[in-house]
């Protein structure tokens, strides 16, 4: 069961134009989402992250939507620029006091082309 | 370094012989995940530490797979008598309490 989905395994968009990668959750206990990017041959790096009592968080060219209604997360960089080409991760983690602990759960990724 | 060291960086070995994946944390951190990304896959959960306590080994695929973390730092993931479908790359991350984890650069496994 994958709970945490990622349904554009690929993105192209030009250089300054906007990327918007989505998220999609089935776990309602979820309380927590995170955004990391991967380079070939190297382990992911943290991007952003927001908690679930909030429905938006800014950093920088990276923004982070949460629509928790809907189940649906979505990570936005304004502008786009070459060196932002990485694969995607979205992840989620479920509150404190659940089993699995601080599990991460991630999605399978969105491979983002920006082109010049 | 004040990041998450693996090593091997690469690990080539014959099917049916065991492996030994390390993992160093960054120092304080609390807590230590193993994940792994097979080709054309995603992240896959392994295991979860919390101190020297492993609350959650849901994702360990087959009892070959164990880990252990001593002095809640360093960790390690053997994999006995691997197999071809073990081929992948095994990430370790570490994080303080309720943070965002910091990820390792990976150990690649190739088993011939």
């Amino acid at each position: 069961d994958q709970q945490v989905k990622q349904n554009s395994p690929s993105l192209s968009v030009q250089e300054g134009r906007i990327s918007i990668l989505n998220c999609d959750y089935t776990n309602s206990m979820f309380d927590y989402f995170l955004w990391y990017k991967k380079y070939p041959a190297e382990g992911p790096t943290f991007l952003i992250s927001i908690s679930s009592i909030k429905d938006k968080n800014e950093d920088g060219r990276f923004t982070v939507f949460l629509n928790k209604s809907a189940k649906h997360l979505s990570l936005h960089i304004v502008p786009s620029q070459p060196g932002d080409s990485a694969v995607y991760f979205c992840a989620a983690r479920p509150p404190l006091g659940r089993s699995s602990g601080d599990k991460l759960t991630f999605g399978t990724g969105t491979r983002l082309a920006v082109r010049p | 370094g004040a990041g998450v060291s693996q090593s091997p960086s690469n690990k080539v070995t014959e099917k049916g012989k065991d492996v030994e994946l390390r993992c160093d944390p960054i120092s304080g951190h609390t807590a230590l995940y193993w994940y792994r990304q097979s080709l054309g896959q995603g992240l896959e959960f392994l295991i979860y530490f919390q101190g020297n306590s492993a609350p959650d080994k849901s994702g360990l695929p087959s009892d070959r797979f164990s880990a252990e973390r001593t002095g809640g730092s360093v960790s390690t993931l053997t994999i006995q008598r691997t197999q071809q479908e073990d081929s992948a790359v095994y990430l370790c991350a570490s994080s303080l309490f309720r943070s965002a984890a910091i990820f390792g650069p990976g150990t690649r496994l190739t088993v011939l």
